[in-house]
C-alpha cells in the first residue's frame, strides 16, 4: 500500500512557469515532510522540508504548501528554469526515521 | 554539510561474483543508514535499514542472504550483493541519517550495478 501518493507522474512547463507537484497521505503520525530532487544517475538531494505545524515554507524559488486537515502538501517552483528539469520525490516521515517516498514526478522545463 | 559518499559509482561484473558497495557519511555520524534499490523511472524501494552495531532490518521480499549489510561504525555501512545474477542489475542508493528528530535522510550518488 502506497503510504504517500504523488501526482502528477510527469509534468512539462515552459520556462518561467510554476509547476506544482502534489502529495497526499493518510497516516496522521507523519510529522516531517521533505522533498527531494533527483537528476539522472545521481542520488536524491534534499530540497526543502516542512513540519505540520507550519502551513507554508519558502526557500528561494521553492515553496511547500501544507494542508494538515486535508493531509496534503505540495511543492511549487517559481520562475522555473530548464535546470530544474529533474525527478522530484515527496516523502513523509515518522519521528524516528521511518521514511515513505512518493512515486516521483518527472519535471521537464522547456526553454 | 551532510555529505554521503557512495563507492563505487559504477560496477560491471560477471554473474556469480559478489560485489561490495560502500556508503560513508563524511561529516556527521550516521546512527541509521538505509539501502534502496531504484529501477528506471521508478521511485526508491527501501531494501533494509541498519543501525550501527546491530543487525539490519530487511524489508519484506528482500533476501538477507543475498544482500548482506554491515554497519560496523557510525560512518560506514556496506552492502554486499552475493552471487550476483543479471536480475540483480539495478541502481543501488544508500542514505544516512543522524537519527535525531526531524533530521532528513542524506543520499549518496548511487551505484550502477550491471551483472553480465
Amino acid at each position: 500500500q502506497q503510504q504517500v501518493k504523488q501526482s502528477p507522474q510527469s509534468l512539462i512547463v515552459q520556462k518561467g512557469g510554476i509547476p506544482i507537484i502534489n502529495c497526499a497521505y493518510e497516516n496522521t503520525a507523519f510529522d516531517y515532510f521533505p522533498w527531494y530532487q533527483q537528476f539522472p544517475g545521481k542520488g536524491p538531494a534534499l530540497l526543502i522540508a516542512i513540519r505540520p505545524d507550519v502551513s507554508e515554507k519558502k526557500e528561494g524559488r521553492f515553496t511547500i504548501s501544507f494542508n494538515k486537515s486535508a493531509k496534503q502538501f505540495s511543492l511549487h517552483i517559481m520562475d522555473s528554469q530548464p535546470g530544474d528539469s529533474a525527478t522530484y520525490f515527496c516523502a513523509a516521515m515518522y519521528t524516528g526515521n521511518q521514511f515513505y517516498f512518493g512515486t516521483g514526478t518527472s519535471l521537464t522545463v522547456i526553454p | 554539510g551532510a555529505v554521503v559518499s557512495q563507492h563505487p559509482s559504477w560496477v560491471i561484473c560477471k554473474s556469480g561474483t559478489s560485489v561490495k558497495i560502500e556508503c560513508r557519511s563524511l561529516d556527521f555520524q550516521a546512527t541509521t543508514m538505509f539501502w534502496y534499490r531504484q529501477f528506471p523511472k521508478q521511485s526508491l524501494m527501501l531494501m533494509a535499514t541498519s543501525n550501527e552495531g546491530s543487525k539490519a532490518t530487511y524489508e519484506q521480499g528482500v533476501e538477507k542472504d543475498k544482500f548482506l549489510i554491515n554497519h560496523a561504525s557510525l560512518t560506514l555501512s556496506t552492502l554486499t550483493v552475493t552471487s550476483a545474477h543479471p536480475e540483480d542489475s539495478s541502481f543501488y542508493i544508500c542514505s544516512a541519517s543522524p537519527g535525531h528528530y526531524y533530521q532528513p535522510q542524506h543520499f549518496g550518488d548511487g551505484t550502477r550495478l550491471s551483472i553480465l
